[in-house]
C-alpha cells in the first residue's frame, strides 16, 4: 500500500461547481498535512496546511479525519484559474522534516 | 525579496558527464530538501540536510552526491552513475516559526536532459 493515496484523475468540472478531493496516508504517526498546488512544468506551492481537524481559506477547506486516516479538500465556486494538479503531503513527525508526496490529482475547470 | 532560486531553468548534457545543480535560499531556513519528478509522477526525495555539514539520503540517492557546506546553499550533482537522469528537479527548503517548520517551499526547478 502506498504512503500516500490519492483520487486517481482527472477531474473535468465546469466553472462555479463544487469539487473535493481525497487522500489517505498510511502511517497512523503522521502529524502534519498539506495540499500543494502544481501548475504544468512548475514548482509545487503550498496551499494550505492542515494541523488539527481542519482548515478553511476563502473557497477552500481542507479536513482531517485521523481515525480513518484520511484527508480531503474541498473548492468552492471553481475558477478557470484553479486548474492544476493537486497533492497531498504528509509528514511524520518521527522523521523529521521529510514529507511523503500522493501522486497528484489533476482539475481541469472548464467554461 | 525572499525565496529559493535554482539555476539553470533548463541543462542539458551528454551521457557520461557530470552535472551540478545550484540551489540557494535567503529564507535563513535550517533544512532543504532535493527531489526528482518524472512526468506523471509524483515527487521522490533524493537527499536532505536539517543542518550545516549534516546530510541524509532519501528515498533514490543513488547516482547523485551533495554538500552544505553554508546554510544558504544546497547544490546537488547528477553523476554519470545515476541510469536515468533526465527529469525534472525540485529543491526545496523548510524551517520556518514553530508550529509552521515542515512546511516546505520549492525554487522554480531545473530540467535536466541528458542525451
Amino acid at each position: 500500500r502506498k504512503e500516500v493515496e490519492q483520487d486517481p484523475g482527472p477531474f473535468n468540472v465546469p466553472e462555479g461547481a463544487t469539487v473535493a478531493f481525497n487522500c489517505t496516508y498510511s502511517n497512523s504517526a503522521s502529524q502534519s498535512f498539506f495540499w500543494y498546488r502544481q501548475d504544468c512544468r512548475k514548482e509545487p506551492k503550498l496551499l494550505m496546511s492542515v494541523y488539527s481537524s481542519g482548515n478553511e481559506d476563502g473557497r477552500f477547506t481542507a479536513q482531517l479525519n485521523r481515525a480513518s486516516q484520511y484527508i480531503s479538500l474541498l473548492i468552492r465556486d471553481s475558477k478557470l484559474s484553479d486548474s492544476a494538479t493537486y497533492l497531498c503531503v504528509v509528514n511524520m513527525d518521527n522523521q523529521g522534516g521529510k514529507l511523503i508526496f500522493g501522486q497528484g490529482t489533476e482539475l481541469s475547470v472548464k467554461p | 525579496d525572499g525565496g529559493i532560486t535554482q539555476s539553470p531553468k533548463y541543462l542539458f548534457r551528454k551521457e557520461g558527464q557530470n552535472v551540478t545543480l545550484s540551489c540557494e535560499q535567503n529564507l535563513n531556513h535550517d533544512a532543504m530538501y532535493w527531489y526528482r519528478q518524472d512526468p506523471g509522477q509524483g515527487l521522490r526525495l533524493i537527499y536532505y540536510s536539517q543542518i550545516v555539514n549534516d546530510f541524509q539520503k532519501g528515498d533514490i540517492a543513488e547516482g547523485y552526491s551533495v554538500s552544505r557546506e553554508k546554510k544558504e546553499s544546497f547544490p546537488l550533482t547528477v553523476t554519470s552513475a545515476q541510469k536515468n537522469p533526465t527529469a525534472f528537479y525540485l529543491c526545496a527548503s523548510s524551517g520556518g516559526t514553530s508550529g509552521r517548520s515542515y512546511e516546505q517551499y520549492f525554487g522554480p526547478g531545473t530540467r535536466l536532459t541528458v542525451t
